[in-house]
């Protein structure tokens, strides 16, 4: 059971350069979401699909589009790469969309991502 | 600004003693978790605590919640060198949906 897979690990683009992430999971899950991960902070929500067909904004949603393309995968891109978006992405998962099924959310490893 | 905010920001203790973390937030919560990251590594889940819940316990770890002060800690007892790690807590708050937000981390160094 692989849980949640990202790929690619790592990155490096130039600056302007469009580029996709991909991810997917394994478990079913009906929410997935994608975090920016800076040094020294917390996680930020870039964007979220709180089930098949949807997606929504986060904290964070400039410069990145998203699209949910079936149940299992949920790919972030940079149409047109700055170098305030070098960070590490994570996407997660989560079985249920409300927050009263009171479930965890289970994390890719990460993508390493620089751009130039 | 993040909803959980973790206290201390670093903590370095030695093997065997136990360490304490801190996670204050705002708003009322439906239920608080508790993660751990290993560097390099995505966050792994610990434990979670639903707001009707006042402490729980899995292995060595002891979480407690107190929504009057809006605070919950993480305590880890008799440390090991594995438990090396950053921690984060994560607060899921009825008006956010699916969302869950998370606080900035504390910084947990077990030394042999």
């Amino acid at each position: 059971n692989a849980g949640v897979t990202q790929t690619p690990k790592f990155q490096v683009l130039k600056t302007g350069q469009s580029m996709t992430l991909q991810c997917a999971q394994d478990m079913n899950h009906n929410s997935m979401y994608w975090y920016r991960q800076d040094p020294g902070m917390g996680l930020r929500l870039i964007y979220y699909s709180a089930s098949e067909g949807t997606t929504d904004k986060g904290e964070v949603p400039n410069g990145y589009n998203v699209s949910r393309l079936n149940k299992r995968e949920f790919s972030l891109r940079l149409e047109s790469a700055a170098p305030s978006q070098t960070s590490v992405y994570f996407c997660a998962s989560r079985r249920n969309r409300d927050s009263y099924s009171n479930q965890p959310q289970h994390f890719g490893d990460g993508t390493r991502l620089s751009i130039l | 600004s993040q909803q959980g905010e973790e206290d201390p920001q670093a903590l370095s203790i030695q093997e065997g003693e136990n360490a304490t973390m801190n996670c204050s937030y705002k708003t009322s919560i439906n239920n608080l978790q508790w993660y751990r990251q290993n560097s390099g590594r995505g966050l792994v889940h610990l434990i979670l605590i639903r707001s009707n819940e006042r402490e729980k316990h899995s292995g060595r770890l002891r979480v407690t919640l107190d929504t009057s002060k809006k605070s919950s800690s993480l305590l880890i007892t008799a440390s090991r060198a594995a438990d090396t790690a950053s921690y984060f807590c994560a607060t899921d708050v009825y008006s956010s949906g699916s969302r869950l937000t998370f606080g900035e981390g504390t910084q947990l160094t077990v030394n042999p």
